[in-house]
Formats: C-alpha cells, sequence, structure tokens
C-alpha cells in the first residue's frame, strides 16, 4: 500500500478565510480522493482528482467552494474556501488499491473553524 | 435509509472477549467488502477485505458476508486493549472504478 502524508495535521481557521490541504504520496497514482469525516458521520466523497483533468465532484459539493489541484501523479490539494463553522471537520486524502477499490488514507487534517 | 447501516457504539468489553461488529446493507450491487480500523486522530486503516459472501481469517479477525441477508460482520477474539478504536465498514462494487461507501463507525473499548 501507498504511504500518504498530509499537511497541516490540524488546523484552527478564522470564518471567512480559506485554506490549502496537500497531500503527498510516495508512488505515482491514476487517481486521488478527498473525504470529509464529520462527527458522528460517515466518511463522504467530496471529489476524485485525477491528474491532467479537472476533479469531479460529489452531490453537494462544488468546485468554488473546494478548489482541488492535481499538478502531479503524486500531489493533490484541496481548498476550504470561504470557510463556516460547518466545515470544521476531519479532511483526509486516499488513493485506491487494486483490485478491490480499496482505500488507502492518510493521516488527516483536523480543521476547526471560529 | 442510508445505504450502509452501522450501530455506532460506543461498545465496551472486557480484555480477552469475543466482539462481534456488523453492518447491514441495502444495495445488492455491493460485491466487495472492507473492514477499516481507526484510532484517535488517526486516518482509517484498512484491516480486511473480502469479495462476495464467505469468511475470510487473519490472526485474531474474521470477515464474514452474507449477501443473501445483506449483512457483513467483523469478529476479533481475544480483543485487546490496543484493539480500541472505531472500526468502519465499507462496500463497493465490481466492474471499474466504483465509489465506496462508507457505514458511520462503531467505537469499541476493550478495558483491561
Amino acid at each position: 500500500s501507498a504511504v500518504i502524508s498530509q499537511k497541516p495535521s490540524r488546523d484552527i481557521c478564522q470564518r471567512g478565510t480559506s485554506l490549502t490541504i496537500q497531500c503527498q504520496v510516495d508512488s505515482q497514482v491514476t487517481m486521488m480522493f478527498w473525504y470529509r469525516q464529520q462527527p458522528g458521520q460517515s466518511l463522504t466523497l467530496i471529489a476524485t482528482a485525477n491528474q491532467g483533468s479537472e476533479a469531479t465532484y460529489e452531490s453537494g459539493f462544488v468546485i468554488d467552494k473546494f478548489p482541488i489541484s492535481r499538478p502531479n501523479l503524486t500531489f493533490s490539494t484541496l481548498t476550504v474556501s470561504n470557510m463556516s463553522p460547518e466545515d470544521s471537520s476531519i479532511y483526509l486524502c486516499s488513493v485506491e488499491g487494486t483490485p478491490y477499490n480499496e482505500q488507502f488514507f492518510g493521516p488527516g487534517t483536523r480543521l476547526t473553524v471560529l | 435509509q442510508k445505504e450502509v447501516e452501522q450501530d455506532p457504539g460506543p461498545l465496551s468489553v472486557p480484555e480477552g472477549a469475543i466482539v462481534s461488529l456488523n453492518c447491514t446493507y441495502s444495495n445488492s450491487a455491493f460485491q466487495y467488502f472492507m473492514w477499516y480500523r481507526q484510532y484517535s486522530r488517526k486516518g482509517p486503516e484498512l484491516l480486511m477485505y473480502t469479495y462476495s459472501s464467505g469468511n475470510k481469517e487473519d490472526g485474531r479477525f474474521t470477515a464474514q458476508v452474507d449477501k443473501s441477508s445483506k449483512y457483513i460482520s467483523l469478529f476479533i477474539r481475544d480483543s485487546q486493549p490496543s484493539d480500541s478504536a472505531t472500526y468502519l465498514c465499507a462496500m463497493t462494487g465490481s466492474g471499474g472504478y466504483q465509489k465506496v461507501t462508507f457505514g458511520t463507525g462503531t467505537k469499541l473499548q476493550v478495558i483491561p
């Protein structure tokens, strides 16, 4: 399985600001995924990021709020824009294994918005 | 109705007990079934995966899938305090990329 790192590990931000989360993988991967994990809720897929193309967003998530970059096969960023307290959550990036589409996760970024 | 239902717990057991964690699901297209373990302030870690119905054993852990009942289980034998974590079930379909659907997780505490 791939080794995945994320930065920052946690942050406390003010309402209305933006935060960019970085995800680095130790091997080249085609697809990277961004999830949100809120207390008491299941992991929710925000978007899928393929290198060289626009990210694909899930229902309820839009590019203006969660812009994603995927400049190469080992790196991706997720920006949480114009934050509100409702964005307080853990944000996780993941990559896909084979053959079961199993997800391998980074350590997560714990975001608190005041 | 959620596609995947999982009792959130918390579940407290004494050290050495057998633990049973369960999920039910509604989508008959699910073919691959996974269990993740998530320690506090860490990302989920893949514990086990199975394909279709049947059992799979790995050390103290046994994953069981009953597709006819749309029910999956994870058994932990001789539970240890280090097993204290949140356990998430997950499942997906077959054939190319399929989105993975997760349960909400069951918090387990093993008391020494």
